[in-house]
């Protein structure tokens, strides 16, 4: 049982607009930033959001991160087929000192 | 570029102890700001975060696998390592070594290794 909640699919056309939602609790995101992580099969997890609403370099517009109080959410405009992966929320956590993961979200692009 | 590798067994007999080593290149390990961590994949399933070290030795660790895992760092050969204790097919997992900014994200990570527990 993860401790950050996301819903475990998520479907969308290309083309299409997709959210995928992160649920926690006070003491991880309520009280630090969200970040996402894109992973393809076979292959390391890659930062794809950070402090909530931040790219890194190479990462394109198209990926958007919002939070509000204990929940956060990841936008997908523009859905391409290459966005077929698993897709994780995680934060710092104050029970943990350290990070805590979503369950993480797979992305299915019909 | 940072780059980061993992190095270890792949194969690991239960009761035994797990050891990796994480190797950075391009950057040097002894950097403010940032912890040195690992954390684990199971077959098909999630994220779980074991442990973070500082380049000064101060660690971090998961409460639920504190009691059989050490972090430790060597900043003379630039790396840091991984043992856990008393291993069980539980632990059978894919491990990545990471960078992590503290309080925050992990934007460098190995391309993760395969450690299998079985007799």
């Amino acid at each position: 049982q993860s401790v950050l909640a996301q819903p475990p699919s998520a479907s969308g056309t290309p083309g299409q607009r997709v959210t995928i939602s992160c649920s926690g609790s006070s003491s991880n995101i309520g009280s630090y930033t969200v970040n996402w992580y894109q992973q393809l099969p076979g292959t390391a997890p890659k930062l794809l959001i950070y402090s909530n609403n931040q790219r890194p370099s190479g990462v394109p517009d198209r990926f958007s991160g919002s939070k509000s109080g204990t929940s956060a959410s990841l936008a997908i405009s523009g859905l391409q087929s290459e966005d077929e992966a698993e897709y994780y929320c995680a934060a710092w956590d104050d029970s943990l000192n350290g990070p805590v993961f979503g369950g993480g979200t797979k992305l299915t692009v019909l | 570029q940072l780059l980061l590798q993992e190095s270890g067994p792949g194969l690991v007999k239960p009761s035994e102890t797990l050891s990796l080593t994480c190797t950075v290149s391009g950057g040097s390990i002894s950097t403010s700001s940032y912890y040195w961590a690992w954390i684990r994949q199971p077959p098909g399933k999630g994220l779980e975060w074991i442990a973070s070290i500082y380049y000064s030795g101060t660690t971090y660790y998961n409460p639920s696998l504190k009691s059989r895992v050490t972090i430790s760092v060597d900043t003379s050969k630039n790396h840091f390592s991984l043992k856990l204790t008393s291993v069980t097919a539980a632990d059978t997992a894919v491990y990545f070594c990471t960078r992590q900014k503290v309080y925050s994200h992990n934007d460098y990570w190995g391309q993760g290794t395969l450690v299998t527990v079985s007799s």
